[in-house]
């Protein structure tokens, strides 16, 4: 079983959905979470970073954290074609503990 | 926000020869670097942790003789490919993250926007 399960879509909706994102995790000792985005030919960029559980909004985007059922959600509102890239969740815990990366989920948003 | 550059952005190079592709943080000191490698439609393979004045940590699979990471001050890290070939040809990416202890650090890497390399 990988440390992170994320689906690799690809995901299409229409301009103006609503999207959601998701991972699971099987390492309890995780305590950071973060969502990147990655257009194509592109490094990734940090999108939210959450610590523990709980939700944590900016703009159209909320992060959410549930840790006693290890599941992390990023979800979308109002969705437009500018976001159709790659999203990639990923997650540490606390000291030396690398950062483990989702499989990354396409998202195309049609307009 | 901390911004991390990679230089060059995309490199062609004939088989056998050495390319070297550096990675800056520019506003903020980096203790520890990465360098991933991605192929099309996959996602992020860590290839090697980098901590500044010592030497690289590796992944498994990955090696070392090939690929050369130094990384010489709290700001640059550098992965040389040696005697390349085409098999080598792929999406290269650093990544830098906060030096503990930084104002303001989340303890967040923050990524380059990658090296493409082609190798003919």
């Amino acid at each position: 079983q990988k440390e992170v399960e994320q689906d690799p879509g690809p995901l299409s909706v229409p301009e103006g959905a609503i999207v959601s994102l998701n991972c699971t995790y099987s390492n309890s000792a995780f305590q950071y979470f973060m969502w990147y985005r990655q257009y194509s030919r592109k490094g990734p960029e940090l999108l939210m970073y959450t610590y523990s559980s709980g939700n944590k909004e900016d703009g159209r985007f909320t992060a959410q954290v549930d840790k006693s059922s290890k599941y992390i959600s990023l979800f979308i509102r109002d969705s437009q074609p500018s976001d159709s890239a790659t999203y990639l969740c990923a997650m540490k815990g606390t000291g030396g503990f690398k950062t483990i990366f989702g499989a990354g989920t396409r998202l195309f948003v049609k307009a | 926000g901390a911004v991390v550059s990679q230089h060059p952005s995309r490199v062609i190079c004939k088989s056998g020869t050495s390319v070297k592709i550096e990675c800056r943080s520019l506003d903020f000191q980096a203790t520890t670097m990465f360098w991933y490698r991605q192929f099309p439609k996959q996602s992020l393979m860590l290839m090697a942790t980098s901590n500044e004045g010592s030497k690289a940590t590796y992944e498994q699979g990955v090696e070392k003789d090939k690929f050369l990471i130094n990384h010489a001050s709290l700001t640059l890290s550098t992965l040389t490919v040696t005697s390349a070939h085409p098999e080598d040809s792929s999406f290269y990416i650093c990544s830098a993250r906060e030096s503990p202890g930084t104002s303001g650090s989340t303890d967040t890497q923050y990524f380059g926007p990658g090296t493409r390399l082609t190798v003919l």
